[in-house]
């Protein structure tokens, strides 16, 4: 079975300082790891993910993530926060082996609340 | 490219009602998802369709939950009879395979309020 942690279910930054949120995940198989962001009252949009290949990540907004298999994590990273990055984030893992059980399914960790104060 | 649509977005039911939720996902993805949020966690799987067929219902309640997905296009979740415990988000989402880049596109979702 999969599972991910999220340390931290608040995060509070000012503008223009790092944001750092952390995530650990729990995989049998070569895992896909996955960010996304909700703003409230919306659906989930897709930061970044992890495959294959390179460890670290490039997202939308200026966020990156990398994925480190001896620690089991993917923190998400951010150099400068703004006050528009105010919103709940998820990390989310899913079996990346065609055909595995899990495959296409998503396992979310708890969420990580990010506020950004001027 | 029209993303995942979903309907209602809010409802408000009384406890032992019953409520159906109705997901058009992106014209072509062959697997569907619905995923139940209660306020405060993450998104947890409750099934999955690959076409018409479903993958998995393992998180399913399936005494009270029951959700089809005719000619593999759109999909209804319903719920009878509603208890308060399955006040939460429901979120649709599609993909045309999950192992591409950007595999997975979620609906804005579907709030129920069961009081």
């Amino acid at each position: 079975a999969q599972s991910v942690t999220q340390l931290g279910s608040h995060v509070s930054v000012s503008e223009g300082a790092l944001v750092l949120l952390r995530c650990n995940y729990s995989s049998s198989v070569p895992p896909y790891l996955f960010w996304y962001v909700q703003y409230p009252n919306q659906g989930l949009q897709l930061l970044l993910k992890y495959t294959t290949g390179a460890t670290l990540v490039k997202g939308i907004n200026g966020f990156e993530a990398e994925f480190k298999k001896s620690e089991t994590s993917f923190h998400l990273t951010k150099p400068s926060a703004h006050m528009s990055d105010a919103a709940e984030y998820f990390c989310a893992v899913s079996d990346g082996i065609a055909g595995g059980t899990s495959y296409g399914k998503l396992t979310f960790g708890q969420g990580t609340i990010l506020t950004v104060h001027p | 490219e029209a993303g995942v649509a979903q309907s209602p977005r809010y409802k408000i039911i009384e406890k032992r009602q019953s409520v159906a939720f109705w997901c058009n996902p992106i014209s072509g993805h062959a697997t569907l998802y619905w995923y139940q949020q209660i306020l405060g966690q993450g998104p947890k799987l409750l099934i999955q369709f690959q076409n018409n067929g479903v993958v998995d219902d393992s998180q399913l309640p399936k005494d009270r939950f029951s959700a089809e997905r005719l000619k593999g296009v759109d999909s209804t979740l319903k719920i009878q009879p509603a208890k308060l415990e399955d006040s939460a988000v429901y979120l649709c989402a599609s993909s045309l395979d999950p192992g591409t880049v950007y595999g997975y596109t979620f609906g804005s979702g579907t709030r129920l309020t069961v009081v």
